[in-house]
């Protein structure tokens, strides 16, 4: 079955404690990106990728790290969690940045 | 710059009633446009799509039809049932320069029995 599967659905850390949340696709797709989305705001790009060792910034970088040394693998780094990074997190792929984005079911994740 | 705006919700509707979620953008270029449906507890997944104006993408008795003319893709359903409660996002993508999906705020929809 094609999917994005991200790890873990929840999460409550503390302020500064370093995390990751993992992301992958078995599709094949090149591209790849990570959302927030949060109320009011729609979703917003964090980082995005498209293809293995290339990473560029989103919409809303600050706080975060990405790295794409597999195809298939696209974690999300917060190396020093702050409260205003708790937030619903979205990882997607598609085949290219125009077509069908196919997401996972999304990291809610809570910094004290 | 590049924009999507949808109306505001929450949208609140009996069954077998008409839905219009409106959706409008701002865009340089001919982007790609998408609905998108995110139902309780899960991600998004694509509702329907069109890639050019006046294609009319459709799928689980939903329409919207690409208008260049109004820079608009409003969603439609005849009959709405229950079970579409969720949240839409109207989004686009494609914009030269731009790797991404940008997204409208989404709105809320409830389907009351």
């Amino acid at each position: 079955e094609a999917q994005v599967t991200q790890n873990p659905r929840y999460l409550i850390t503390v302020t500064g404690k370093k995390l990751t949340v993992t992301c992958s696709q078995n599709m094949n797709h090149e591209y790849m990106s990570w959302y927030r989305q949060d109320p009011g705001l729609g979703l917003r790009q964090i980082y995005y990728s498209m293809n293995v060792e290339v990473t560029d910034k989103g919409d809303v970088p600050e706080g975060y790290k990405v790295s794409r040394k597999e195809k298939r693998n696209f974690p999300l780094i917060l190396e020093s969690p702050s409260p205003n990074q708790t937030s619903l997190y979205f990882c997607a792929s598609s085949f290219r940045t125009h077509s069908e984005a196919f997401f996972g079911q999304g990291t809610r994740l809570t910094v004290v | 710059g590049n924009s999507v705006t949808q109306m505001e919700g929450p949208v609140t509707l009996s069954e077998e009633a008409f839905l219009t979620i409106n959706c409008t953008y701002t865009a340089t270029g001919y982007p790609s446009l998408f609905w998108y449906v995110q139902y309780p507890g899960e991600g998004l997944q694509l509702l329907l799509k069109a890639t050019k104006a006046d294609d009319k993408g459709s799928n689980k008795g939903f329409e919207a039809t690409y208008r260049k003319e109004t820079t608009s893709f409003h969603l439609e359903k005849g009959s709405v049932q229950v079970s579409d409660s969720a949240v839409y996002f109207c989004a686009l993508s494609g914009i030269q320069g731009a790797q991404k999906l940008v997204f409208g705020q989404g709105t809320r929809l409830t389907i009351n029995p």
